[in-house]
């Protein structure tokens, strides 16, 4: 059974820097496309990033652009998310998602971890 | 930007009936659309993808239609365990992979 866990989450003080991780299990996680995804307190869903496979790509929403990164190590089977120059806005659980389909970009979002919420405040 | 529409923003429906949801995208995504469920206190959930295909282990009562720019999610028989928040997505045009605002069906 596929599993994401991710970790790293917590309380951080505006323009702070926060690493997010999310271990994978159950599948070949060299073989996917990952994302993450975050979610603000009673809101809905809104796409941050994804990497390839390789990660050799990748891509970010406008309201990360130039402050988060995204990146893998597939020997570790693991996912991570450099944040940085965080802003209260960026308060949020955070969602690790594997792409459905290993062999397109064009796929849906077919198993998620449980989530690690992020809060910034002064 | 694909602008996703979701209407209504609250659905009320007695156990039984049938539910139907809406997603509009602001231009064409072809069939590279999805249905995600979210409880609260959990993480979302895939029910369809490809507009129509239910994932794995996904009860028959739930469908999915459309393509282009009009999608439908029906519920054909409400069960207790069905009330939640419903979003839609597109994957046709990225990045951003973009998400609806979300429908809840609660409880009549």
């Amino acid at each position: 059974q596929v599993q994401l866990v991710e970790s790293g989450g917590g309380v951080v003080q505006p323009g702070r820097s926060l690493r997010l991780s999310c271990v994978a299990s159950a599948f070949t996680f060299s073989n996917y496309v990952m994302h993450w995804v975050r979610q603000a307190p009673g809101k809905g869903l809104e796409w941050v990033a994804v990497i390839s496979y390789d990660g050799n790509n990748q891509y970010y929403a406008d309201s990360v652009k130039g402050r988060f990164t995204i990146s893998r190590d597939n020997s570790k089977n693991t996912l991570y998310l450099q944040m940085n120059s965080l802003r209260a806005e960026d308060t949020a659980v955070y969602y690790c998602a594997r792409h459905r389909d290993s062999t397109s970009w064009y796929s849906s979002l077919d198993s998620w971890g449980q989530g690690t919420l992020v809060t910034v405040s002064s | 930007e694909i602008v996703m529409t979701q209407s209504p923003a609250t659905l009320s429906v007695s156990p039984g009936e049938r539910a139907t949801l809406s997603c509009r995208a602001s231009q064409s995504v072809s069939s590279n659309f999805a249905w995600y469920q979210q409880k609260p206190g959990q993480a979302p959930r895939l029910l369809i993808y490809g507009a129509s295909t239910r994932a794995t282990g996904i009860p028959a009562r739930f469908s999915g239609s459309g393509s282009g720019t009009e999608f439908t999610l029906t519920i054909s028989s409400l069960q207790s365990e069905d009330f939640a928040v419903y979003y839609c997505q597109q994957y046709n045009n990225w990045p951003p992979w973009t998400f609806g605002q979300g429908t809840k069906v609660e409880i009549k």
